[in-house]
């Protein structure tokens, strides 16, 4: 069975210091891994995948299958990264497979 | 992005009655539409998976005959909830996929069951 494990639901990060959102996994094969961010009021949208390997608005995720995690990270946190964040695993590389989501942690930016 | 829109964005029925929901892909064919129902303060769970043209696969626990999907085309897909009761007041998203490419979701249904 596939599980995401997000251990922090609220995470308050002053403006400009460094946010580390952490998400575990378990999974029996080689899965695909992403973060999906929603603003307030907005719907769930995707925000960087580890197949991609890229920096999406200053945020990294690496995957390390021996601590089977995907933490987010971002070095210098900004008022509009505030936001609900979900970490997801899906059980291939074909796309369009199920995702099995995280119960999410709540990003907030203090001024 | 693509473009997946969900109809209503809310709905508020009386107990009893069916409700259906509406999932569409407006820019792109999707192969795949999945469903998810989130409770509030939760995490997103999957409901089902459904392919055009074919029946929907539905996870452990959800009662297939009281949640109704039908994937018509390649770019609609609904859901219905028969004989809805307050149990079944929750946000519903739907989330649409081509093969190998990411999914991208609606904006979600908030159905209130009075």
């Amino acid at each position: 069975a596939q599980r995401v494990t997000q251990p922090e639901k609220l995470l308050s990060v002053f403006k400009g210091a460094p946010v580390e959102l952490k998400c575990n996994y378990s999974y029996s094969g080689s899965p695909e891994l992403f973060w999906y961010v929603q603003y307030s009021r907005q719907r769930l949208q995707l925000l960087l995948r580890h197949i991609s390997r890229e920096s999406i608005k200053g945020f990294t995720a690496d995957l390390n299958k021996g601590e089977t995690s995907f933490h987010l990270k971002k070095p210098f946190a900004q008022e509009e990264d505030s936001a609900m964040y979900y970490c997801a695993l899906s059980g291939g590389r074909i796309g369009n497979e199920k995702l099995t989501f995280g119960t999410g942690t709540r990003l907030t930016i203090i001024p | 992005g693509a473009v997946v829109s969900q109809h209503p964005s809310w709905v508020i029925c009386k107990s009893g009655t069916s409700v259906k929901i509406e999932c569409r892909s407006l820019d792109f064919q999707a192969t795949t539409m999945f469903w998810y129902r989130q409770f509030p303060k939760q995490s997103l769970m999957l409901m089902a998976t459904s392919n055009e043209g074919s029946k929907a696969t539905y996870e452990q626990g959800v009662e297939k005959d009281k949640f109704l999907i039908n994937h018509a085309s390649l770019t609609l897909s609904t859901l219905t909830v028969t004989s809805a009761h307050p149990e079944d007041s929750s946000f519903y998203i739907c989330s649409a996929a081509r093969v190998y490419t990411e999914a991208f979701f609606g904006q979600g249904t908030r159905l209130t069951v009075v």
